[in-house]
């Protein structure tokens, strides 16, 4: 079964900053998606990015970005110029091509900006 | 466009007593559907999906249910509530064989 780790529970970064959110994930697949999702404190879940895996080229959606390494297995997600409205818990989540009825999430991360 | 709601927002129950969450897509036929557990401070469990009507796949034996009578409606049921299902329910969709999910409002389950 694949498995999703996010190793940070909390992190803190300063407005205009830019923060790195990491992910490691566990797969025999060799095709699948990978997403980061935002929860906000009004709880609803935010669809931030998605990255499939036979694409080597790092997905890109405004200020966020990942650092996909396939061979590492790891997702990272970068925000650039942090603003206030990015502080949310953020997950990471897998789901696979072959598979492709679920997303598996990993515990989240509590992001903070600080003004 | 597409929506997706759920309710009730939040849900206050006695242990022992039944529970019954409604989720409804609009805007779309034969989605995927989902119901998560948030539980505080911790990540998203998956529960049950669908990919149709009447089949249902759950991933967590305990003694929640799911039943799906219509293409776009999930339900998630449960006989007698126990403590530990207090927790914030959230119900998605998402296209068949598409990467991305989305989201309702969720339900905050208080179990006393």
């Amino acid at each position: 079964a694949q498995t999703v780790t996010q190793s940070q529970p909390e992190m803190s970064v300063q407005e205009a900053e830019t923060v790195t959110l990491s992910c490691t994930y566990d797969t025999s697949e060799s095709d699948y998606y990978l997403f980061w999702y935002k929860q906000p404190p009004s709880r609803q879940m935010i669809l931030v990015i998605r990255q499939e895996a036979y694409k080597q080229q790092n997905a890109t959606e405004n200020r966020f970005s990942v650092n996909f390494q396939k061979a590492a297995k790891s997702f990272s997600l970068k925000i650039s110029d942090s603003q206030l409205g990015d502080a949310a818990m953020y997950f990471c989540a897998y789901r696979s091509v072959e598979y492709g009825n679920k997303l598996v999430f990993g515990a989240g991360t509590i992001l903070r900006v600080k003004s | 466009s597409q929506t997706i709601h759920q309710w009730p927002a939040t849900l206050v129950q006695p242990v022992g007593s039944p529970l019954s969450l409604e989720c409804t897509v609009e805007g779309t036929s034969n989605p995927n559907l989902y119901w998560y557990r948030q539980a505080a401070g911790r990540g998203l469990q998956l529960l049950f999906y669908s990919v149709g009507i009447g089949q249902i796949s759950s991933e967590v034996p305990q003694n929640l249910s799911a039943s799906r009578p219509q293409d776009r409606q999930f339900i998630l049921s449960s006989k007698k509530l126990l403590l530990s299902d207090s927790g914030f329910y959230l119900c998605a969709w998402s296209v068949q064989l598409s990467g991305k999910l989305f989201f309702g409002e969720g339900s905050r389950l208080t179990v006393l």
